[in-house]
């Protein structure tokens, strides 16, 4: 199995609340693990990677913040969501045993809109 | 990682071929050619990836130059449901160790009407 579990699949929150997105993986262990965001009419942007279990990096700065508590866990977060952060947020893992490989399966999304 | 150029939107026939281009004219010998694909609403779908051979699947193919500045995805009998926007991206595959980051343009908005 590829399953990557996302939720909520839509989330309607206000500015200046705080927002917890989560992502799991199964069929695979200490996998490359990604979060990305799609600003409406626009491409994808990727916002978060990590290659293990607290291992964190950030390709763009922001708002928001991820964390690897588990292996197959990545959450993304924010203190005090803005209106910029509105977005289709999604989680990405390589296939089942692929550091290397960039055949990305993504999971089904999380529209996210602050009002 | 070397930049794409893609048309913003086509439109095709069901049933005929739908041919995207994309210029990646600064793309490295080491560098590979991916197509995605993103139905709306959803998360990008792989399509189809090559280095300087054409490639063909069976959701595609993927016709690189010679001189691997341009690049054309084929899909040979579109339907309603190859609606969808193309992304053409190019780079190295990462080492182990490192992340497979994918930078994703604006891609094509391919419209495949009857």
């Amino acid at each position: 199995s590829q399953t990557i579990h996302q939720w909520p699949a839509t989330l309607v929150q206000p500015v200046g609340s705080p927002l917890s997105l989560e992502c799991t993986v199964e069929g695979t262990s200490n996998p490359n693990l990604y979060w990305y965001r799609q600003a409406a009419g626009r491409g994808l942007q990727l916002l978060f990677y990590s290659v293990g279990i607290g291992q964190i990096s950030s390709e763009v700065p922001q708002n928001l913040s991820a964390s690897r508590p588990q292996d197959r866990q990545f959450i993304l977060s924010s203190k005090k969501l803005l209106l910029s952060d509105s977005g289709f947020y999604l989680c990405a893992r390589p296939p089942r045993g692929g550091r290397n490989n960039e055949k990305l399966f993504f999971g089904s999304g999380t529209q996210l809109s602050v009002l | 990682d070397a930049k794409t150029t893609q048309p913003p939107s086509m439109d095709c026939a069901e049933g005929r071929a739908a041919n995207l281009p994309c210029n990646h004219s600064t793309i490295s010998g080491n560098e590979y050619v991916y197509w995605y694909r993103q139905i709306h609403s959803q998360g990008p779908q792989y399509i189809i990836h090559g280095l300087k051979n054409n490639e063909t699947n069976e959701m595609a193919s993927l016709i690189i130059t010679e001189d691997r500045k341009s690049s054309t995805l084929i899909l040979p009998h579109a339907t309603l449901r190859d609606t969808a926007v193309y992304y053409c991206i190019v780079r190295v595959p990462e080492v182990a160790g490192g992340g497979n980051k994918l930078t994703f343009g604006t891609g094509t908005q391919l419209k495949v009407e009857l």
